[in-house]
């Protein structure tokens, strides 16, 4: 069964330190891989996907797949970075059905 | 600030009821996904509408129905109202079935009683 599992309900850090927030999952298939982010009072909003390799608001994810994870990092955290972040993934020949992880909220104390 | 607007914003209904919430999608886009988040939770696929056609239907029971009108727009609907279906109703839109999740609204939160 598809499954995204965030191990981590809150992550508190300070600002300037490294951000690590996990994400496995599971899934018969090939996945496409996604974070979200939600900044208080806003919207659920695309921050990265593993097809684009990019780099968003200096955050990188890597997908490995022998670990089935898909770890979101950035090097110093900033006070703006505190929201909710979920992990999501979908079928690589589909991007129909989007399956989310249970969020983490992060915390960026100053 | 995105195109995609959803109404109500709030919503209480007594168990049993039916409701019906809506989804104006961003402007060319011509697909739709519904998701349900429970508190605490990540959102959960509820069915996508690409073109007015149904691609694609999350675990949820027939009572959980939807439509994509020729402009694109959207609804849900929901019948015989439990208790569990107090949440925050999500759509997004977006221009191609192969997108992904484009642009989400700001939510509907359903408060059933």
């Amino acid at each position: 069964a598809q499954r995204v599992t965030q191990p981590e309900k809150l992550l508190s850090v300070f600002k300037g330190a490294p951000v690590e927030l996990k994400c496995n999952y599971s899934y018969s298939g090939s996945p496409e891989l996604f974070w979200y982010v939600q900044y208080s009072r806003q919207r659920l909003q695309l921050l990265l996907r593993h097809i684009s390799r990019e780099s968003i608001k200096g955050f990188t994810a890597d997908l490995n797949k022998g670990e089935t994870s898909f770890h979101l990092k950035k090097p110093f955290a900033q006070e703006e970075d505190s929201a909710m972040y979920y992990c999501a993934l979908t079928r690589g020949d589909n991007f129909n059905k989007f399956y989310f992880g249970s969020g983490t909220k992060l915390n960026v104390k100053p | 600030e995105t195109g995609v607007t959803q109404s109500p914003t709030h919503l209480i209904k007594t168990r049993g009821q039916q409701v019906t919430l809506r989804c104006s999608s961003q402007s060319g886009h011509n697909t739709v996904s519904w998701y349900q988040q429970a508190l605490g939770q990540g959102p959960q696929f509820i069915f996508q509408y690409y073109r007015e056609e149904e691609n694609g239907r999350g675990n949820f029971p027939p009572r959980f129905s939807g439509l994509q009108f020729p402009n694109y727009s959207s609804e849900l609907n929901v019948n015989a109202l439990e208790l569990d279906d107090s949440a925050l109703y999500l759509c997004a839109s977006s221009l191609a079935k192969k997108q992904g999740l484009g642009f989400f609204g700001q939510g509907t939160r359903l408060t059933v009683v």
